[in-house]
């Protein structure tokens, strides 16, 4: 139990382009869903926190306007990297927790974005 | 601010037994969790610990102290295929909300 699935698993764009990266729990529901990135040999930075039906927090930091998060049901949430640039090129990856506070989340297979 | 550390990377051989530590300074703490990854890959979920004291799950092992900040995750029984970052992963917020080590990447030689 607990998968969590991520599509594409890999894109490569020109820059200027919008990437759409999906986040699916596939055999529970996720109250909440994280989106993190992570760059070469560094950690996940967390970017936004995406509750069903609700507008996603972001962290300091990280443009909402570039980055739009859409969590329209209990088992998909989308992030849109809008106007990509090569400084976006990253390994994104989502998590999917059932009920937050010390609840384990439960990470996707992540999504290596490569902007040209 | 938030400050999670832990050692960078720890070289052990094949058969032996690595501890890795992490201090954290949070505000506010809802439970500490350790993940196992891959390169190129998403983090796996090893363990998680929120009340003080060590829990053990198989070859792994995961400690706590709430009152000194600090936890370790132990590896015995170390096989090749355990090279690997290990994260450590607070979360502080009744969301979830993880913040991350940077990772301590463990090499395990033959």
């Amino acid at each position: 139990g607990a998968v969590v699935s991520q599509h594409p698993s890999r894109v490569i764009c020109k820059s200027g382009t919008s990437v759409k990266i999906e986040c699916r729990s596939l055999d529970f529901q996720a109250t909440t869903m994280f989106w993190y990135r992570q760059f070469p040999k560094q950690s996940l930075m967390l970017m936004a926190t995406s509750n069903e039906g609700s507008k996603a927090t972001y962290e300091q930091g990280v443009e909402k306007d570039k980055f739009l998060i859409n969590h329209a049901s209990l088992t998909l949430s989308t992030l849109t990297v809008t106007s990509a640039h090569p400084e976006d090129s990253s390994f994104y990856i989502c998590s999917a927790t059932t009920s937050g506070g010390g609840d384990t989340q439960y990470f996707g297979p992540g999504t290596r974005l490569t902007v040209l | 601010g938030q400050n999670i550390d832990q050692p960078t990377e720890m070289t052990a051989t094949e058969g032996a037994i690595v501890q890795i530590n992490c201090t954290y300074q949070t505000s506010g703490f809802n439970g500490l969790f350790w993940y196992q990854q891959h390169a190129g890959e998403a983090p796996t979920f090893l363990s998680y610990n929120v009340l003080d004291g060590l829990e053990e799950k198989g070859r792994f092992s995961s400690f706590l102290s709430r009152s000194k900040g600090y936890s370790y995750l132990l590896l015995k029984e170390l096989q090749m295929k355990d090279s690997a970052s290990y994260l450590c992963a607070v979360t502080t917020d009744s969301w979830g909300k993880l913040q991350f080590g940077a990772g301590t990447q463990v090499v395990v030689t033959p």
